[in-house]
């Protein structure tokens, strides 16, 4: 079975702070994705890896970066959170183009 | 603005088939149509994935007509766990790049 984790499930952090979101798959997975996930705007993809090193920007990338050092790994970034991001984040990983993206369970973040 | 758009809500009985509908007029040629199931808390499931005509699994059936600009998930014979959201993923040419959107999901209500 394909496993992503995700470091925390939930998250409390404060206006202005420095936050990780880490998320690592299993499978060897080539293309790793992070989307927000709010009510009534359904997902929306922030980032996406191709490949080590690699990134692109999705939909939403403002006040966000992302960082792929190693193949299983890909963390989100926020640089100085605000509550606007106070979110649900969710971190998905697939073999390639039109292949199957696997979900992680999300982290539930708030921004006071 | 090119996106997907499926009915917010729907309700059914235990022992009911049915029937989700997503539009995407603007589908990508090469890209697959992939339904996704998701509970409280948790990542999306994947449930199925099609390109064109009928796709079938254990879990669901997938119609995609010859256009390709609407598909239309099937549960065959709903049961109470089937109670979840319910969300399409398509390529979609935006701007002339080929952007993944998730449409905004289906809350089924499956009833007793």
């Amino acid at each position: 079975d394909v496993k992503v984790t995700q470091s925390s499930r939930y998250l409390v952090k404060r206006t202005g702070e420095k936050v990780f979101l880490e998320c690592v798959q299993d499978m060897d997975h080539e293309n790793m994705f992070w989307y927000r996930q709010d009510p009534g705007l359904g997902l929306r993809l922030i980032y996406f890896s191709y490949d080590v090193k690699m990134k692109e920007k999705g939909d939403i990338p403002e006040g966000y970066s992302v960082s792929r050092e190693k193949k299983e790994r890909f963390s989100l970034i926020l640089e100085s959170a605000s509550t606007n991001q106070t979110s649900m984040y969710l971190c998905a990983s697939r073999t390639g183009p039109q292949e199957t993206q696997y979900f992680g369970p999300g982290t539930r973040l708030l921004v006071l | 603005l090119a996106k997907t758009t499926q009915p917010i809500s729907m309700d059914s009985y235990e022992g009911q088939e049915v029937n989700i509908t997503c539009s995407h007029n603007n589908i990508a040629t090469n890209d697959y149509i992939t339904w996704y199931q998701q509970f409280p808390s948790q990542g999306p499931r994947f449930i199925i994935q099609g390109y064109k005509t009928k796709v079938t699994n254990e879990v669901a059936s997938l119609f995609i007509p010859a256009d390709r600009k609407s598909s239309t998930l099937s549960l065959p014979r709903v049961s109470l766990s089937d109670t979840a959201v319910y969300y399409c993923l398509v390529g979609l040419m935006i701007s002339g790049y080929n952007k993944l959107i998730f449409g905004a999901g289906t809350r089924l209500a499956v009833h007793p």
